[in-house]
């Protein structure tokens, strides 16, 4: 099993909808992110969370809300989907005690009609 | 403002070395360098980090300017896996301390 897993791979939904991402980690991190990437732009954070208490927003979390229902599951919604929040969002998790960095999901590919 | 400029793409032979630079003037004196890369179809993975001295691990080498405001990837043998987009990242204050990655390089690794 992956380290940290994205539900679901791949979506399409309707313009007005209401779509929730999920993710899943077995790192044991306390701290998960959610990003965004669109083509050429890199990835930008939307969302993070350093423990289950601590929501904060990012660099574009307007349109987006987040809940961290456990310390291995922080899920991403969208209340109200919109054609330009079609991207590729990636979860991530860290631990600032150690030096390996970020662990990343595989990416859920949202496109929204 | 944890700003970093790479070139947008790069092209590597086969089994030759790759130098991927990074300038990041604006870097305080504390900021680690980090460097990610993503493969096709995957999420960003952990390359190399470090703060003044070189670097090096079984992926790649991390070259550092004396004066912190450039650094350089080295993949001492590309291979045909390595073709990837090459993230050259610091942290950012406004946001927590976390991770602020730019478009990056795009390798292409030619047989």
């Amino acid at each position: 099993d992956a380290d940290v897993t994205q539900t679901p791979r791949n979506r399409i939904t309707k313009t007005g909808k209401r779509i929730m991402l999920e993710c899943s980690q077995t790192k044991g991190h306390d701290r998960m992110y959610w990003y965004r990437q669109d083509p050429g732009l890199g990835l930008r954070l939307i969302y993070y969370s350093f423990d289950v208490k601590d929501i904060n927003k990012g660099e574009i979390s307007d349109g987006y809300s987040v809940s961290r229902q456990a310390q291995a599951k922080f899920s991403l919604s969208l209340e109200s989907a919109i054609p330009n929040q079609t991207a590729l969002y990636f979860c991530a998790t860290s631990d600032p005690r150690t030096r390996n960095g970020y662990t990343f999901g595989s990416g859920t590919r949202l496109t929204v009609v | 403002d944890a700003k970093t400029t790479q070139p947008n793409s790069m092209e590597s032979n086969e089994e030759e070395p790759v130098h991927l630079p990074c300038n990041h003037s604006t870097i305080s004196g504390t900021d680690y360098i980090h460097w990610y890369r993503q493969l096709p179809s995957q999420g960003p993975e952990y390359v190399i980090h470090g703060l003044t001295s070189n670097v090096n691990n079984r992926m790649a080498s991390l070259a550092i300017a004396e004066d912190r405001k450039s650094s350089t990837l080295i993949l001492h043998r590309a291979t045909l896996r390595d073709a990837a987009v090459y993230y050259c990242i610091l942290r950012d204050r406004n946001y927590g301390q976390n991770f602020v990655f730019g478009p990056g390089t795009r390798l292409s690794v030619l047989p």
